[in-house]
């Protein structure tokens, strides 16, 4: 069966400080993977969506950068933290074709 | 206009009660209709999954989707505590990288 692993689940980043978040996925191969933020009371925001190695589009113009180095893996990453970038964010991959997305369990940024 | 309306207001039920929750969106080309469900601080869990018009029905939930409307909906029969939660309405069309459109959620509370 398939599954995805993200983490942390939680962490406290200075303002100004560098990011990495993680996610794998297991039991499936070339997936479509995704990075969701989740603000209260604003739903998900899709910030980063790849169909392939090296293949990253974005949705919104913002602070984090994504990267796909192997097939079932997928990084989320910022230089210099902003107060703004604070949020949960979301992994998620779905097979193509199909419409369904599979979340991970998410991480929990708080910028200070 | 947002791509998916949800209205994010609270709903408390007493237990055994039926849950209806919906969503309305403006897409035409929309054609897979999800709703997952999110406890507090983790990753939203696919619950309903439909790509056609009608009613599907999995135990106590039931979905259903009026394309000519736009308009899904949600219920749950014989609510129990366990399914206080978030439910989140999601919709994607084949563009190639399944992105979800997903509405703000709805936080129900099911009183015992």
């Amino acid at each position: 069966s398939q599954t995805i692993h993200q983490w942390p689940a939680t962490l406290v980043q200075p303002v100004g400080s560098p990011l990495s978040l993680e996610c794998t996925v297991e039991g499936t191969s070339n997936p479509n993977l995704y990075w969701y933020r989740q603000a209260a009371g604003r739903g998900l925001q899709l910030l980063f969506y790849s169909v392939g190695i090296g293949q990253i589009s974005s949705e919104v113009p913002q602070n984090l950068s994504a990267s796909r180095p192997q097939d079932r893996q997928f990084i989320l990453s910022s230089k210099k933290l902003l107060l703004s970038d604070s949020g949960f964010y979301l992994c998620a991959w779905s097979v193509k074709g199909s419409g369904e997305a599979f979340f991970g369990q998410g991480t929990r940024l708080t910028v200070v | 206009q947002k791509e998916v309306e949800q209205d994010p207001g609270p709903l408390s039920v007493p237990e055994g009660a039926i849950v209806s929750l919906n969503c309305t969106y403006s897409n035409s080309a929309f054609q897979y209709f999800m709703w997952y469900r999110q406890y507090s601080r983790k990753g939203p869990e696919l619950l309903m999954y439909t790509y056609s018009s009608g009613n599907k029905e999995d135990g106590r939930f039931t979905a259903q989707v009026d394309k000519s409307s736009k308009y899904i909906s949600l219920f749950i029969r014989d609510s129990q505590p366990s399914d206080s939660a978030t439910y989140l309405c999601a919709m994607s069309a084949w563009f190639g990288n399944n992105r979800l459109a997903f509405g703000k959620g709805n936080q129900v509370v099911v009183i015992p």
